[in-house]
Protein backbone atom coordinates (compact mmCIF):
# COMPACT_ATOMS: atom_id res chain seq x y z
CA UNK A 1 0.00 0.00 0.00
CA UNK A 2 1.20 3.75 -1.06
CA UNK A 3 0.11 6.23 1.46
CA UNK A 4 0.30 10.04 0.01
CA UNK A 5 0.65 13.20 1.71
CA UNK A 6 -0.53 15.39 2.09
CA UNK A 7 -4.15 14.98 0.27
CA UNK A 8 -4.01 18.52 -0.39
CA UNK A 9 -1.59 21.33 -0.48
CA UNK A 10 -2.30 24.54 -1.14
CA UNK A 11 0.75 26.71 -2.87
CA UNK A 12 1.43 29.70 -4.37
CA UNK A 13 3.28 29.89 -7.82
CA UNK A 14 7.25 30.46 -6.99
CA UNK A 15 6.55 28.31 -3.77
CA UNK A 16 8.61 24.84 -3.14
CA UNK A 17 6.38 21.79 -3.01
CA UNK A 18 7.33 18.52 -1.27
CA UNK A 19 4.98 15.60 -1.69
CA UNK A 20 5.26 12.53 0.05
CA UNK A 21 5.06 9.04 -0.18
CA UNK A 22 5.06 5.94 1.79
CA UNK A 23 4.78 2.25 1.19
CA UNK A 24 3.79 -0.69 3.93
CA UNK A 25 6.81 -2.09 2.94
CA UNK A 26 10.15 -1.43 1.27
CA UNK A 27 10.33 -1.34 -2.90
CA UNK A 28 13.60 -1.05 -3.08
CA UNK A 29 13.76 2.49 -5.50
CA UNK A 30 11.21 1.25 -7.96
CA UNK A 31 8.73 4.59 -7.29
CA UNK A 32 7.44 6.65 -10.12
CA UNK A 33 5.57 10.12 -9.75
CA UNK A 34 3.15 10.73 -12.40
CA UNK A 35 1.65 14.43 -12.72
CA UNK A 36 -2.56 14.50 -13.96
CA UNK A 37 -4.63 17.17 -15.15
CA UNK A 38 -8.02 17.04 -15.09
CA UNK A 39 -9.39 15.42 -18.54
CA UNK A 40 -5.83 14.46 -19.26
CA UNK A 41 -3.96 11.07 -19.18
CA UNK A 42 -1.50 11.12 -16.19
CA UNK A 43 1.90 11.68 -17.62
CA UNK A 44 5.63 10.46 -16.42
CA UNK A 45 7.43 12.78 -14.55
CA UNK A 46 10.28 10.42 -12.48
CA UNK A 47 11.25 7.00 -12.13
CA UNK A 48 13.00 5.02 -10.10
CA UNK A 49 12.95 7.45 -7.11
CA UNK A 50 15.22 10.14 -9.33
CA UNK A 51 15.31 10.04 -12.64
CA UNK A 52 13.69 12.51 -14.90
CA UNK A 53 11.20 11.52 -17.83
CA UNK A 54 12.05 12.84 -20.96
CA UNK A 55 11.49 16.20 -21.61
CA UNK A 56 10.28 16.95 -17.73
CA UNK A 57 11.75 20.22 -16.42
CA UNK A 58 14.74 20.17 -13.83
CA UNK A 59 12.39 21.50 -11.13
CA UNK A 60 10.95 18.51 -10.74
CA UNK A 61 13.31 15.94 -8.68
CA UNK A 62 12.47 12.94 -6.61
CA UNK A 63 14.59 11.49 -3.47
CA UNK A 64 14.19 8.89 -1.19
CA UNK A 65 14.45 4.78 -0.30
CA UNK A 66 13.09 2.25 0.62
CA UNK A 67 9.47 2.81 2.17
CA UNK A 68 10.17 7.03 2.26
CA UNK A 69 9.81 8.97 -0.81
CA UNK A 70 9.41 13.11 -1.97
CA UNK A 71 8.52 14.73 -5.35
CA UNK A 72 10.10 18.47 -5.21
CA UNK A 73 8.80 21.20 -7.03
CA UNK A 74 11.71 23.92 -6.45
CA UNK A 75 9.16 26.45 -7.72
CA UNK A 76 5.79 26.03 -8.49
CA UNK A 77 4.84 27.17 -12.56
CA UNK A 78 1.09 27.61 -13.01
CA UNK A 79 0.85 24.50 -15.06
CA UNK A 80 1.85 22.48 -12.42
CA UNK A 81 -1.07 22.96 -10.13
CA UNK A 82 -2.67 19.17 -10.50
CA UNK A 83 -2.87 15.84 -9.01
CA UNK A 84 0.06 13.82 -8.16
CA UNK A 85 0.45 10.15 -7.80
CA UNK A 86 2.97 8.08 -6.76
CA UNK A 87 3.70 4.08 -8.12
CA UNK A 88 5.70 1.57 -7.20
CA UNK A 89 6.83 -1.60 -8.89
CA UNK A 90 9.08 -2.96 -6.53
CA UNK A 91 6.24 -5.34 -5.08
CA UNK A 92 3.69 -7.13 -6.89
CA UNK A 93 1.01 -6.57 -7.91
CA UNK A 94 1.72 -2.87 -9.25
CA UNK A 95 -0.02 -0.18 -6.79
CA UNK A 96 -0.89 3.62 -6.94
CA UNK A 97 -0.92 6.00 -4.32
CA UNK A 98 -4.60 7.84 -3.49
CA UNK A 99 -2.81 11.10 -4.96
CA UNK A 100 -2.13 14.68 -3.76
CA UNK A 101 -3.67 17.37 -5.34
CA UNK A 102 -1.62 20.25 -5.22
CA UNK A 103 -3.64 24.03 -6.15
CA UNK A 104 -3.32 27.49 -6.18
CA UNK A 105 -3.53 29.20 -2.69
CA UNK B 1 6.09 10.10 -31.91
CA UNK B 2 4.20 7.67 -29.90
CA UNK B 3 0.11 7.20 -30.05
CA UNK B 4 -2.24 4.75 -28.07
CA UNK B 5 -5.42 4.95 -29.27
CA UNK B 6 -8.34 2.90 -27.25
CA UNK B 7 -11.70 1.93 -28.47
CA UNK B 8 -14.04 -0.43 -27.42
CA UNK B 9 -15.64 1.35 -24.14
CA UNK B 10 -19.38 1.78 -23.60
CA UNK B 11 -22.81 1.26 -21.54
CA UNK B 12 -22.62 -2.46 -20.64
CA UNK B 13 -25.01 -4.88 -18.15
CA UNK B 14 -23.45 -6.28 -15.32
CA UNK B 15 -22.65 -9.79 -16.07
CA UNK B 16 -22.28 -9.17 -19.58
CA UNK B 17 -18.82 -8.48 -21.86
CA UNK B 18 -16.60 -5.96 -23.50
CA UNK B 19 -13.71 -6.05 -25.48
CA UNK B 20 -11.14 -3.23 -25.75
CA UNK B 21 -8.83 -2.38 -28.13
CA UNK B 22 -5.72 -0.07 -28.27
CA UNK B 23 -3.88 1.06 -31.34
CA UNK B 24 0.02 1.58 -31.08
CA UNK B 25 1.83 3.34 -33.41
CA UNK B 26 5.40 5.30 -33.03
CA UNK B 27 7.29 2.82 -31.59
CA UNK B 28 8.43 -0.87 -32.14
CA UNK B 29 5.39 -2.63 -30.30
CA UNK B 30 6.99 -5.45 -30.16
CA UNK B 31 9.63 -4.64 -28.04
CA UNK B 32 7.63 -3.17 -25.17
CA UNK B 33 5.33 -4.69 -22.42
CA UNK B 34 1.87 -2.97 -22.32
CA UNK B 35 -0.12 -2.22 -19.57
CA UNK B 36 -4.08 -1.67 -18.82
CA UNK B 37 -4.94 1.04 -16.09
CA UNK B 38 -8.38 2.28 -15.39
CA UNK B 39 -9.50 5.20 -13.15
CA UNK B 40 -13.09 4.69 -11.93
CA UNK B 41 -14.77 8.44 -11.79
CA UNK B 42 -13.64 11.02 -9.66
CA UNK B 43 -11.03 8.27 -8.08
CA UNK B 44 -7.29 7.04 -8.66
CA UNK B 45 -5.22 4.68 -10.71
CA UNK B 46 -5.66 1.38 -10.33
CA UNK B 47 -3.17 -1.12 -12.70
CA UNK B 48 -4.74 -3.75 -14.14
CA UNK B 49 -2.94 -6.15 -16.71
CA UNK B 50 0.39 -6.24 -17.87
CA UNK B 51 1.16 -8.61 -21.05
CA UNK B 52 4.88 -8.74 -21.85
CA UNK B 53 6.66 -7.64 -25.41
CA UNK B 54 5.93 -11.68 -26.55
CA UNK B 55 2.65 -12.35 -24.29
CA UNK B 56 4.96 -14.67 -22.55
CA UNK B 57 4.35 -13.37 -19.08
CA UNK B 58 1.04 -11.85 -17.90
CA UNK B 59 -0.34 -10.65 -15.06
CA UNK B 60 -3.54 -8.90 -13.47
CA UNK B 61 -4.51 -7.27 -10.20
CA UNK B 62 -6.47 -9.44 -8.50
CA UNK B 63 -9.42 -6.94 -8.54
CA UNK B 64 -9.98 -8.51 -12.10
CA UNK B 65 -8.14 -12.12 -11.94
CA UNK B 66 -10.27 -15.10 -13.42
CA UNK B 67 -12.75 -12.50 -15.48
CA UNK B 68 -10.23 -10.04 -17.84
CA UNK B 69 -8.08 -11.61 -20.57
CA UNK B 70 -5.06 -9.44 -21.86
CA UNK B 71 -3.67 -10.26 -25.17
CA UNK B 72 -1.76 -8.39 -28.04
CA UNK B 73 -1.28 -8.72 -31.58
CA UNK B 74 2.45 -7.22 -32.70
CA UNK B 75 1.62 -7.60 -36.34
CA UNK B 76 -1.29 -5.73 -35.49
CA UNK B 77 0.35 -3.19 -32.99
CA UNK B 78 -2.43 -3.91 -31.37
CA UNK B 79 -3.50 -4.35 -27.53
CA UNK B 80 -6.46 -6.05 -26.03
CA UNK B 81 -8.70 -6.62 -22.82
CA UNK B 82 -11.40 -9.24 -22.73
CA UNK B 83 -13.82 -8.06 -19.91
CA UNK B 84 -16.40 -10.86 -18.88
CA UNK B 85 -18.57 -10.83 -15.96
CA UNK B 86 -18.72 -6.98 -15.87
CA UNK B 87 -19.30 -5.88 -12.24
CA UNK B 88 -20.59 -2.06 -11.91
CA UNK B 89 -17.08 -1.38 -9.89
CA UNK B 90 -15.71 -2.26 -13.46
CA UNK B 91 -17.00 0.88 -14.25
CA UNK B 92 -13.73 3.40 -15.21
CA UNK B 93 -11.86 4.91 -17.69
CA UNK B 94 -9.99 2.42 -19.24
CA UNK B 95 -5.92 3.88 -20.09
CA UNK B 96 -3.68 1.93 -22.66
CA UNK B 97 -0.06 2.32 -21.26
CA UNK B 98 3.62 1.65 -22.96
CA UNK B 99 6.26 0.86 -20.67
CA UNK B 100 9.45 3.56 -20.78
CA UNK B 101 12.04 0.95 -21.07
CA UNK B 102 11.89 -1.59 -23.46
CA UNK B 103 12.10 -5.29 -22.21
CA UNK B 104 11.01 -4.23 -18.57
CA UNK B 105 8.11 -3.81 -16.79
CA UNK B 106 6.24 -1.16 -14.81
CA UNK B 107 7.16 2.13 -15.80
CA UNK B 108 4.06 3.98 -17.55
CA UNK B 109 5.63 6.16 -19.91
CA UNK B 110 2.92 7.00 -22.52
CA UNK B 111 -0.49 6.74 -22.47
CA UNK B 112 -3.80 6.69 -24.29
CA UNK B 113 -6.55 9.25 -23.53
CA UNK B 114 -9.14 6.10 -22.29
CA UNK B 115 -12.17 4.93 -23.01
CA UNK B 116 -14.73 5.19 -20.80
CA UNK B 117 -16.45 1.74 -19.42
CA UNK B 118 -19.64 2.10 -17.75
CA UNK B 119 -21.71 -1.19 -16.05
CA UNK B 120 -25.30 -0.68 -15.31
CA UNK B 121 -28.74 -2.24 -15.52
Amino acid sequence: VLTQSPATLSLSPGERATLSCRASQSVSNYLAWYQQKPGQAPRLLIYDTSNRAPGIPARFSGGGSGTDFTLTISSLQPEDFAVYYCQQRGNWPYTFGQGTKLDIK
Amino acid sequence: EVQLVESGGGLQQPGRSLRLSCAASGFTFDEYAMHWVRQAPGKGLEWVSRISWNSGNIHYADSVKGRFTVSRDNAKKSLYLQMNSLRAEDTALYYCTKDLIRYSYGIFDSWGQGTLVTVAS
